[in-house]
């Protein structure tokens, strides 16, 4: 079972910030958290991870809180291609590593 | 930049018949996983290959299905006699194993309908 717990959905203007909020207060200390995203039809696609620190790349920043119990990701300008159903996964970077997708956050971006 | 391709990216077949689907990772990444995934839900994890050795399947990787990975390159999978319940996207994803936090990197999907 998915250790994160997502809203099933939200929406945002075009040109605002958007911000998907995710639990994981299961996690534990060797436990990353990822994010991925999937635009209809496509493969799943890399957004960005982090264990403690907030993180930024050119997508998406992190923030995940102290305890690490919760975390949010930050779509700055979010454009109408951003609409896209949004995993929050957490995972052990152990032997297997394999992902446990929830349902997701479907995040529709409006005009 | 090559990322993951896999082939083919739609398939119809009669419930009954064989199908095969490759998928090719980054080059030099040595991990590969498959997926399947179907409508209104989140992929769910198959099985994955460290090089061409099969680590893990998943149960719901039933007997009807096989993946290989010869050459520790690309990867197929193959699905006998097929079921309507097989109706699906399947996903394979490859990493680079190393250090904390390897990154999976998905392929566009190969989506099945079995009639």
């Amino acid at each position: 079972d998915a250790k994160t717990t997502q809203p099933p959905s939200m929406d945002c203007a075009e040109g605002r910030a958007a911000n998907l909020p995710c639990n994981h207060s299961t996690i534990s200390g060797n436990e990353y958290v990822y994010w991925y995203r999937q635009i209809h039809s496509q493969g799943p696609q890399y957004i960005i991870h982090g264990l403690k620190n907030n993180e930024t790349n050119e997508m998406a920043s992190l923030i995940i809180t102290e305890d690490r119990k919760s975390s949010t990701l930050i779509l700055p300008h979010a454009t109408l291609r951003d609409t896209a159903v949004y995993y929050c996964i957490v995972r052990d970077t152990g032997a297997n590593s394999k992902l446990t997708f929830g349902k997701g956050i479907t995040l529709s971006v409006r005009p | 930049d090559t990322g993951v391709s896999q082939d083919p990216r739609h398939k119809i077949t009669k419930r009954g018949q064989n199908v095969t689907f490759r998928c090719d990772p980054i080059s030099e990444h040595n991990r590969l996983y498959w997926y399947r995934q179907t409508l209104g839900q989140g992929p769910e994890f198959l099985t994955y290959f460290q090089n061409e050795a099969q680590l893990e399947k998943s149960r719901l990787l039933s007997d009807r299905f096989s993946a290989e990975r010869p050459k520790g390159s690309f990867s197929t999978l193959e699905i006998q006699r097929t079921e309507q319940g097989d109706s699906a996207m399947y996903l394979c994803a490859s990493s680079l194993i190393g250090g904390g936090g390897t990154t999976q990197y998905f392929g566009p999907g190969t989506r099945l309908t079995v009639l």
